[in-house]
């Protein structure tokens, strides 16, 4: 079964600070996976892809990494901002399949100053 | 103005009304789809269309029905709304398969 699992549930870190989170996907085939922002009452933006053949890809204080082979994916926020507070969803696609999006149910992050 | 725009933003609506959530895009996609996010889920695909003549169900079809109007239009209907269907709704838009998929701002319904 195609799944995305997302942790933590739930993270709160003091402003300036450096935080980690995960994904682990059991999508197959796999073409690519997003990192997604998604502000309060907001639609959910793409931050960053990576594909198969990328292990890290920075975009500013974002960096994602990909392990195809263990089949997990991390972001990693540098010096947090205030405005960093929001949730994290990972998304994979699938390579096949009509309906080939995978959602995680996301990471709510708390930056406090 | 944003690319993908959805009317309306919040709305609350009484059990058994019927009710239409709209959606417009700009980016000229034929791909698109309407999600649903509740507390602590990952987005569910309620319906999604390729072109106009093409409407396809998703994971939680029942309850609603949808309409293409247009390349750029593709609205969301309840036909008659339970409280269970209170949730934040999405609509999405992606060029092909594999591209990255552009979210309006989403409409909070809540059915009373």
């Amino acid at each position: 079964k195609n799944q995305v699992e997302q942790s933590p549930q739930s993270l709160i870190i003091l402003e300036g600070k450096n935080c980690t989170l995960q994904c682990n996907y059991t999508v197959s085939p796999f073409s690519n996976l997003r990192w997604y922002k998604q502000d309060t009452g907001r639609g959910p933006v793409s931050l960053t892809i990576m594909t198969f053949s990328e292990n890290t890809k920075s975009n500013g204080r974002y960096t994602a990494t990909l392990d195809a082979d263990t089949k997990q994916s991390s972001l990693h926020i540098t010096a947090s901002q205030l405005s960093d507070s929001a949730s994290y969803i990972c998304v994979v696609s699938a390579s096949a399949g009509a309906n080939n999006l995978f959602f995680g149910t996301g990471t709510r992050l708390t930056v406090i100053p | 103005d944003a690319d993908v725009t959805q009317t309306p933003r919040n709305r609350i609506t009484k059990t058994g009304k019927r009710i239409m959530l709209e959606c417009s895009q700009t980016k000229g996609h034929d791909r698109m789809y309407w999600y649903r996010q509740d507390p602590g889920l990952g987005l569910q695909l309620i319906y999604y269309s390729f072109d106009v003549k093409d409407i396809n169900k998703g994971e939680i079809s029942d309850g609603y029905s949808v309409s293409r109007q247009a390349q750029a239009k593709f609205s969301l209907s309840l036909e008659s709304a339970i409280p269970n269907q209170t949730a934040l709704y999405f609509c999405a838009t992606r060029e092909s398969a594999n591209t990255e998929a552009f979210f309006g701002q989403g409409t909070r319904l809540t059915v009373v």
